[in-house]
């Protein structure tokens, strides 16, 4: 069975800041792999995902992950966060085979002036 | 494009009651459908999803039931609510095939008194 682990449930940064959103999966087959973000009383959106190719993703908005597959990680970075970037994250892998996503637990970012 | 559309948007229900909620997409043909609870502080759980019409797959054991009547149409029931079914209740789609990265609608807020 596959798991995905975000160790923070917090983490609280200053504006302008860079931050690091941990996530690690176990699977015994191939993965996808996708972030969410969750603004408050609201869905989840798709931040990024990461399918094949460059292990490298970006969002957008300035957000990028990296696949390792060797560690089993995908982690969240942003390089200067904005007060506008508070808001619960979630990790998700799809194992190959499967039709549904297993979802971390969330890390929710506070970002303060 | 695609839309996803989730109502109502906030319900309060008396324990022992039931509940219908509803989730519409529009813009595609044949998606998987997916039903997650989201409890105060918590990750999301999976409850249903549905790969065609009348397809219904439960994740977990309760007192929640699932049906899909239509195509894009996908409703969660009960006939009796809990205190334990109050939450924030999501619906998401997925093409069939592929990555099966989910968009997600706005959410139900359910508190059960």
């Amino acid at each position: 069975a596959q798991s995905v682990t975000q160790l923070d449930s917090q983490v609280p940064v200053f504006e302008e800041a860079p931050v690091e959103l941990r996530c690690n999966y176990s699977s015994s087959v191939s993965v996808y792999l996708f972030w969410y973000v969750q603004y408050p009383n609201q869905g989840l959106q798709l931040l990024l995902k990461y399918l094949s190719g460059s292990t490298l993703v970006e969002s957008i908005n300035g957000f990028e992950a990296e696949f390792n597959k060797s560690q089993t990680s995908f982690h969240l970075r942003k390089p200067s966060v904005h007060i506008s970037d508070t808001a619960e994250y979630f990790c998700a892998v799809r194992p190959s085979g499967y039709s549904t996503l297993t979802f971390g637990k969330g890390t929710m970012l506070l970002v303060s002036p | 494009s695609q839309t996803i559309h989730q109502w109502p948007a906030t319900l309060v229900q008396p324990v022992g009651s039931p509940l219908s909620l509803e989730c519409t997409v529009e813009g595609t043909s044949n998606p998987n459908l997916y039903w997650y609870r989201q409890a105060a502080g918590r990750g999301l759980q999976l409850l249903f999803y549905s790969v065609g019409i009348g397809q219904i797959s439960s994740e977990v054991p309760q007192n929640l039931s699932a049906s899909r009547p239509q195509d894009r149409q996908f409703i969660l029931s009960s006939k009796k609510l809990l205190l334990s079914d109050s939450g924030f209740y999501l619906c998401a789609w997925s093409v069939n095939q592929g990555p099966y990265e989910q968009y997600f609608g706005p959410g139900t807020r359910l508190t059960v008194t």
